[in-house]
């Protein structure tokens, strides 16, 4: 069993919806959350960082983290075409040691 | 400020041939990582340096695979022999301070 589980998609949804994106993990060690975002051919592009449980908001992105149930979430609000990526979610146990990624989550965004 | 900088972008090289792909990170960022990402995969981490010391390389294959940094700045990342197997994106990343990691475009090697 992988430590991250994360929905592969394909997701595809219209310009303007609310897009959810979510991952699973097993390690309650893991205390630092991520979510990057990856066009193709490019490398990772961080977007949202927690630490520990609760939630953040930046600009259109809200990304929520509830330890309890090892589950963490990345909401995109207005969903605009340029949005259209793979998007990462990312975990670690202690700030700057190896992250542990999800296989990642293939979304297009129809305008 | 300019990112982390890899090279080269691609390669394509014949199975058992040797490979190597370089790392420059942001300026002023101690610790760098290679990460390998198979295709429709996450990124898996090879090695980790703090400076020039390798602090974390349990998953890097040690029979073909080697690293290093030098003055704890650029890095250099080889395999000899390369397999079929190591097709693949090999992404380097940096951070300072254990802060985020900040990823470079990565190098695409393509072995035939």
């Amino acid at each position: 069993q992988k430590e991250v589980e994360q929905d592969p998609g394909p997701l595809s949804v219209p310009e303007g919806a609310i897009v959810s994106l979510n991952c699973t993990y097993s390690n309650s060690a893991f205390q630092y959350f991520m979510w990057y975002r990856q066009y193709s051919r490019k490398g990772p592009e961080l977007l949202m960082y927690t630490y520990s449980s609760g939630n953040k908001e930046d600009g259109r992105f809200t990304a929520q983290v509830d330890k309890s149930s090892k589950y963490i979430s990345l909401f995109i609000r207005d969903s605009q075409p340029s949005d259209s990526a793979t998007y990462l979610c990312a975990m670690s146990a202690t700030s700057g040691s190896r992250l542990t990624f999800g296989e990642g989550t293939q979304l297009t965004v129809n305008p | 400020e300019a990112g982390v900088v890899q090279s080269p972008r691609y390669k394509i090289i014949e199975k058992k041939q040797p490979v190597a792909f370089w790392c420059n990170p942001i300026s002023g960022h101690n610790t760098l990582y290679w990460y390998r990402q198979n295709l429709g995969q996450g990124p898996e981490l090879l090695i980790r340096y703090e400076n020039e010391e390798a602090v974390d390389d349990s998953q890097l294959p040690k029979d073909r695979f080697s690293a290093e940094r030098l003055k704890g700045v650029d890095s250099t990342l080889k395999i000899q022999p390369a397999e079929l197997g190591d097709s693949a994106v090999y992404l380097c990343a940096s951070t300072r301070d254990q802060e985020t990691q900040y990823f470079g475009p990565g190098t695409r090697l393509l072995v035939l």
